[in-house]
């Protein structure tokens, strides 16, 4: 089913934690994407990954932060310091040679709710 | 950064009729251009795209054309079935062969009514 897994589905915070999303994708795939999505918004870019060991922030990076030692893995940590993180996040990955390496496959989504 | 505005964001459409969505965006450096179906709580996925060096492309019900000078794209389904219900989005971004950053649409939403 795409080969991009997400964990928990559902997840809730009390304010004031840090929480850990898991994404993992047996693609081989080099880049990872991590989205926001609010209701009624598209989805925006929070962090990507090109490489194991290196990431750059997006458009609404801020109160988030992320890892990439293994090139299978993403896990986005949403930090205390979001105000608002109760949204639908996704995780993508794509090729980046050879073609078709555009098209971004993405996981299932985690809800998370602020409780 | 590149700006794309979607439009419009809903759209109801009879069973067998066409539906249109127009999107534009501001970089004209970028190249690609993907179109994403995403039906309730389900991840976004992808029904087609357009590369800068095309006009137009078709996939049996679904066709994307691209006007460079213009910069607005366009998403065109013909024969719609209820199945086709659900948020699109269409998307742009300058491809360098590395990580290519999507900047997305607001979304439309699509009901077909029988």
């Amino acid at each position: 089913d795409g080969g991009i897994t997400q964990s928990p589905k559902y997840l809730f915070r009390k304010e004031g934690q840090n929480v850990t999303l898991s994404c993992e994708q047996n693609l081989n795939h080099d880049a990872m994407y991590w989205y926001r999505q609010d209701p009624g918004q598209g989805l925006r870019l929070i962090y990507y990954s090109q490489i194991v060991n290196d990431f750059q922030k997006g458009d609404i990076a801020e109160g988030y932060s992320v890892s990439r030692e293994k090139k299978e893995s993403f896990p986005l940590t949403v930090t205390s310091a979001q105000k608002n993180p109760t949204a639908f996040y996704l995780c993508a990955s794509t090729r980046t040679s050879g073609a078709p390496y555009n098209e971004q496959f993405f996981g299932p989504g985690t809800r998370l709710t602020v409780l | 950064g590149e700006n794309v505005e979607q439009h419009p964001s809903t759209l109801s459409v009879q069973e067998g009729d066409s539906a249109v969505i127009k999107c534009t965006y501001s970089d004209s450096a970028s190249n690609y251009f993907p179109w994403y179906k995403q039906e309730l709580g389900k991840r976004p996925q992808l029904i087609i795209d357009i590369r800068s060096n095309v006009g137009e492309k078709k996939d049996q019900r679904i066709a994307v054309t691209l006007n460079k000078t213009a910069k607005h794209f366009s998403l065109h389904i013909t024969e719609t079935q209820p199945e086709d219900s659900a948020v699109y989005f269409c998307a742009a971004t300058l491809n360098t062969g590395t990580a290519s950053k999507l900047t997305f649409g607001t979304g439309t939403r699509l009901q077909v009514t029988l």
